[in-house]
């Protein structure tokens, strides 16, 4: 069964620095691989996908990259900004099954200004 | 814009009434997906749906059903609520192939009592 972990559980960091957000998973047969940020009480939005056949995938402050072999993926964010804070989850999606994500347990970010 | 939309944010229902959470997309995913998201447990998936009519259990569908009678609706249904079910729902859709990104709805409150 795929176990996805994140490390670490919470991070607080000054304003402007840069910072990586890790995600380890089990089972290396996955479909995709997706990152997501959560404000309290709110819903998931989507910030990265990246697919299995990729090493990594940008946007904006936020690059993603995917290493399959060592079943490691993590999430940069360049020049923390006060509103980056929220919670972000990583989220593997299973081949051959309608892409159901297994979830790790996520990272709690709190930048501080 | 992807718009999955939760029909309520917020819900207070009574120990053994029957609970009805609804979910639309707007993207013609053929994917839709019912999580429920608890303190120190994460993002755990109830059921998911690959196609009208068509459902498959998840990790945790004990105490739930659901329905998909259109392509763009998915149901989550409590037959009997119990202090338990009290959760964070999550509904999702994404394509069955190509780019299988997942979109969230803004998440629904479910307070048994």
């Amino acid at each position: 069964k795929q176990e996805v972990t994140q490390i670490p559980a919470a991070l607080s960091v000054p304003e402007g620095e840069n910072l990586v957000l890790n995600c380890s998973f089990t089972d290396s047969a996955i479909y995709n691989l997706q990152w997501f940020r959560q404000d309290p009480g709110k819903g998931l939005t989507s910030l990265l996908l990246i697919q299995s056949s990729q090493r990594e995938q940008t946007s904006g402050r936020l690059n993603a990259s995917l290493d399959k072999s060592s079943g490691r993926s993590t999430l940069y964010i360049a020049a923390s900004q006060p509103g980056d804070s929220a919670t972000y989850l990583c989220a593997v999606g299973k081949n051959n099954a309608g892409n159901m994500l297994t979830f790790g347990g996520g990272t709690r970010l709190m930048v501080k200004p | 814009d992807v718009k999955v939309t939760q029909s309520s944010r917020y819900l207070v229902k009574r120990t053994g009434e029957k609970v009805f959470l609804e979910c639309v997309q707007d993207m013609d995913h053929e994917n839709m997906f019912w999580y429920r998201q608890d303190p120190g447990l994460g993002l755990r998936l109830i059921y998911f749906s690959y196609d009208v009519k068509m459902k498959e259990k998840g990790d945790i569908p004990e105490g739930y059903s659901v329905s998909r009678e259109k392509k763009e609706r998915f149901s989550l249904i409590l037959e009997s609520a119990s202090t338990n079910q009290t959760s964070m729902y999550l509904c999702a859709s994404s394509f069955d192939r190509g780019p299988t990104e997942a979109f969230f709805g803004q998440g629904t409150r479910l307070t048994v009592v």
